[in-house]
């Protein structure tokens, strides 16, 4: 089993919609959590953190269960320029150890 | 430059040759990492550096894999005797003592390998 899954879509979306991603993750150890952001041949971006209280960043709300050992990401009102590959990220110890990368999701967001 | 570097940007090699990758991370950061992304794929973990030394090395797949770190600051890796089975692009990325916590690599753009 991967340590990190996610649906890989692609999400074929219009403009204005709410999409929301999920992962889930294999390590019950794992302590921090992330999305990141790959545009099609460019190098991934932190886009953000996943709080165990949930977070949002303008259109963007992350969550963590950790008792389901699950990860979401909402995107509300969606725009062009959000068209992208959502990565889930997990670092199951803290202390600069590796980064585990999911799959991705690719989004596609339609005029 | 203020980002990651890493050169060359685009290797075509043939099957068995020996190619070296380069990465100059941001100045400063202490961590480095590089990962492989495949297509279709997330990035998947080679070896990360704290300082000089492999923290981990665990995700090299195979000994034609190594990687070095002399100074602290830029990294090699270098694959011996290639495979079709390499081509991938390699990503570098750096970051600083809090980005276990934090979770923000900064990745360069990478190098793209592709073996004949």
């Amino acid at each position: 089993r991967k340590e990190v899954e996610q649906d890989p879509g692609p999400f074929n979306v219009p403009e204005g919609a709410t999409v929301a991603f999920n992962c889930t993750y294999s390590n019950s150890a794992s302590q921090s959590f992330f999305w990141y952001r790959q545009d099609c041949r460019k190098e991934p971006k932190l886009l953000m953190s996943v709080y165990s209280s949930g977070n949002e960043d303008g259109r963007f709300t992350a969550q963590l269960n950790r008792a389901s050992q699950y990860i979401s990401l909402l995107i509300r009102d969606s725009k062009l320029s959000d068209s992208a590959t959502y990565l889930c990220v997990v670092i199951v110890n803290s202390g600069n150890t590796p980064l585990v990368f999911g799959k991705g999701t690719r989004l596609s967001v339609i005029a | 430059g203020a980002g990651v570097s890493q050169t060359p940007s685009n290797k075509v090699t043939e099957k068995g040759k020996y190619v070296e990758l380069r990465c100059d991370p941001i100045s400063g950061h202490t961590a480095l990492y590089w990962y492989r992304q495949s297509l279709g794929q997330g990035p998947e973990f080679l070896i990360y550096f704290q300082g000089t030394g492999a923290a981990d090395d665990s995700g090299l797949p195979n000994d034609r894999f190594f990687a070095v770190r002399p100074e602290g600051s830029v990294s090699t890796l270098k694959i011996q005797r290639t495979e079709r089975g390499d081509s991938a692009v390699y990503l570098c990325a750096s970051s600083d003592r809090g980005g276990g916590l934090t979770g923000e690599l900064f990745f360069g753009e990478g190098s793209r390998l592709t073996v004949l």
